[in-house]
């Protein structure tokens, strides 16, 4: 069975000092794709990145980064320079394909990111 | 503008009482689904549907049905809501169920749903 593991509950960082946020996944398929979503304080759901397993290629975009690593079935997620409205709750997410070759989504518990002024 | 729209965004019930969360999508999404949240337990699905008149139960379907009679809407019926369905429902879509590159979802705005 798939599983998405965010061991970090809460994390605390002072404006401009730089976070990661730890994702580590569960799957016996070769062929998946792992998610980012950010849930701001006003609670809905916004994308941030997907990467299929194919692609170990790191991704930088602005501040945020990701470290996609299979050997360790890691997904981190870093943000530099943290600023005030990177406060928020962020999931990791796992899709893996059934039997059907349809696909189902494992989220994980959620990183609440707190960003001190 | 492409969305997900869920109505109401905010519910107070009494148990027992049957409601209903509307959800529609504007993209011509095939595949829907329901997820809730729950501190601690991040996103749990509760029912998906790959298209019209094809549903099926998520992690935890229990007290909870669903339909999906037109592409575009999928609704969340709570037939005798409990106090244990108090919580943060989200409605997704996206492009197709079975993968290709369009594969994440669009969320709602979330509806906060308290039974008391």
């Amino acid at each position: 069975a798939q599983k998405v593991t965010q061991a970090q509950t809460e994390i605390s960082v002072v404006e401009k000092e730089d976070v990661t946020l730890d994702c580590v996944y569960e799957t016996r398929d070769t062929t998946y794709y792992l998610f980012w979503y950010k849930q701001p304080p006003s609670g809905e759901l916004v994308f941030l990145i997907r990467r299929n397993s194919f692609d170990e290629q790191n991704e930088i975009s602005g501040r945020y980064s990701w470290n996609f690593q299979k050997s360790t079935s890691s997904f981190n997620f870093t943000i530099t320079a943290s600023q005030v409205v990177d406060s928020a709750v962020y999931f990791c997410a796992l899709s893996e394909f059934d039997s059907g070759g349809y696909q189902k989504v494992t989220f994980g518990t959620g990183t609440k990111l707190q960003v001190i002024p | 503008e492409a969305q997900v729209t869920q109505n109401p965004r905010y519910l107070i019930t009494v148990t027992g009482k049957k409601l209903t969360v509307t959800c529609s999508q504007n993209m011509n999404h095939e595949y829907m689904s329901w997820y809730r949240q729950d501190p601690g337990l991040g996103l749990r699905q509760i029912y998906y549907s790959m298209n019209v008149e094809v549903t099926d139960k998520g992690d935890v379907p229990e007290g909870y049905k669903v339909s999906r009679k037109e592409k575009r809407n999928f609704p969340l019926i709570l037939e005798s809501p409990s106090p244990n369905q108090t919580s943060l429902y989200f409605c997704a879509s996206r492009p197709s169920p079975s993968g290709g590159k369009d594969t994440e979802a669009f969320f709602g705005q979330g509806t906060r749903l308290t039974v008391v």
